[in-house]
């Protein structure tokens, strides 16, 4: 089983910040990486999706990179709505998660 | 506009079979792959499996020997089945549409979720 790895599992931000987020998988899986945001008691929203494509209807501030093992999901400039938490997700072998990394407010 | 609506049973017994539909609409079940995910209290998100109406089945190798997800295209419906549950299939269960990327970007996602049925195993 690949084995996703996400780093921080939780950060503390100011609207307005740049947030990174680094996911790691346990064998190369090309591009087959996608990143989700998911709210208290609402299903998980696609945000990117083949590393790097954002899907329709997100905002630009979200941004994908990586290739292989690693990975990043940037947000440009924390803003409200943006307090959730994130996974990552591959789908080169199966599919397997990231444990999250929850966004909070500082 | 697809949409998906997972329902269920709300409470399962221990050692019983849990069975639960997502019924989907603005779309055929035939035109896509169909995945289930299921989210433990307070836990991460876990894959079960996916299926499309020609068959073509997969599951979580964790879970796989008490699995079955299939689709009743006749009630344009996607079905799961987990027998001989324990606490630990306590979870919120999703459906999720999967799409494929195509070039630079080739990867398999979900982009349409219901919003989930909480299921709870308890005697």
């Amino acid at each position: 089983e690949i084995q996703m790895t996400q780093s921080p599992s939780s950060l503390s931000a100011s609207i307005g910040d740049r947030v990174t987020i680094t996911c790691r998988a346990s064998q190369s899986i090309h591009s087959y990486l996608n990143w989700y945001q998911q709210k208290p008691g609402n299903a998980p929203k696609l945000l990117i999706y083949g590393a790097a494509h954002l899907q329709s209807g997100v905002p630009s501030r979200f941004s994908g990179s990586g290739s292989g093992t690693d990975f990043t999901l940037t947000i440009s400039s924390l803003q409200p709505e943006d307090f959730a938490t994130y996974y990552c997700q591959q789908s080169f072998n199966n599919w397997t998660f990231g444990q999250g990394t929850k966004v909070e407010i500082k | 506009q697809v949409q998906l609506q997972e329902s269920g049973p709300g409470l399962v017994k221990p050692s019983e079979t849990l069975s639960l539909t997502c019924t989907v609409s603005g779309g055929s079940v035939r035109s896509y792959y169909w995945n289930w995910i299921r989210q433990s209290p307070g836990k991460g998100l876990e894959w079960i499996g996916y299926t499309y109406y020609s068959g073509n089945t997969k599951y979580n190798p964790s879970l796989k020997s008490r699995l079955n997800i299939s689709l009743d295209t006749s009630k344009n419906q996607l079905l799961l089945k987990v027998t001989s549950v324990s606490a630990a299939d306590t979870a919120v269960y999703y459906c999720a549409r999967i799409l494929m990327g195509t070039g630079d970007y080739y990867s398999y996602y979900m982009d349409i979720w219901g919003k989930g049925t909480a299921v709870t195993v308890s005697s």
